[in-house]
């Protein structure tokens, strides 16, 4: 069964700073994988979606990186905000149409 | 920008009651997911549905839960005989069924918060 594991579990980074969240997963015969981010008490939102065939994807700030063969995936985000402050989930989707999360990191950016 | 939704917000019910969780995928998506978050936790995988059947299921999707797509736009999640440890907030989602691009995202509903006395 895949198991997904972040790293930190929270993060404390004054504003402006650029900073990495952490994702790896065992398995790495993986379909795709997603980062999220989760506001307290609110559902998820997408951020960012790479195809196992993909080493990166960019949206804004945000730049996401895949090593399948590794089991790895960082978030990058640049010129971290305030309200950046929130849960990120990495999730795994697997070849057989199940998607498996990590704990999470919580992130605080302080203005 | 279409959403999923998903209704009721909260349910509170009595254990050993049955309830129905009810959501809206997005109307061209074909793939559907129930997950669950018990409060403080990680996110949880419970079942994906295709086809309409199941295409997967997790160890939490025992023989108490079930899944139906009645027509051609709901998507529910029963649980036949609540237990106190089924409290979570319960996450729908719907992905359209691209292929190796962007499109294949998940996009998730707002949640049902189920309460179980």
């Amino acid at each position: 069964k895949q198991k997904v594991t972040q790293i930190p579990a929270a993060l404390s980074v004054p504003e402006g700073e650029n900073l990495v969240l952490n994702c790896s997963f065992t398995d790495s015969a993986i379909y795709n994988l997603q980062w999220f981010r989760q506001d307290p008490g609110k559902g998820l939102t997408s951020l960012l979606l790479i195809q196992s065939s993909q080493r990166e994807q960019t949206s804004g700030r945000l730049n996401a990186s895949l090593d399948k063969s590794s089991g790895r995936s960082t978030l990058y985000i640049a010129a971290s905000q305030p309200g950046d402050s929130a849960t990120y989930l990495c999730a795994v989707m697997g070849n057989n149409n199940d998607m498996r999360f990590g704990a999470g990191t919580r992130l605080t950016v302080k203005p | 920008e279409p959403e999923v939704t998903q209704t009721p917000s909260h349910q509170v019910t009595q254990m050993g009651q049955e309830v129905i969780l009810r959501c809206v995928p997005i109307s061209n998506h074909l793939y559907f997911y129930w997950y669950r978050q018990i409060l403080g936790q990680k996110v949880e995988f419970l079942v994906s549905f295709y086809n309409n059947e199941i295409s997967e299921k997790s160890e939490i999707f025992d023989d108490q839960f079930s899944v139906e797509r009645p027509d051609g736009s709901n998507f529910t999640l029963k649980i036949r005989s609540t237990k106190l440890e089924d409290s979570a907030m319960y996450f729908c989602a719907s992905r359209h069924p691209g292929l190796a691009d962007s499109t294949d995202t998940q996009y998730f509903g707002p949640g049902t918060r189920l309460t179980v006395l």
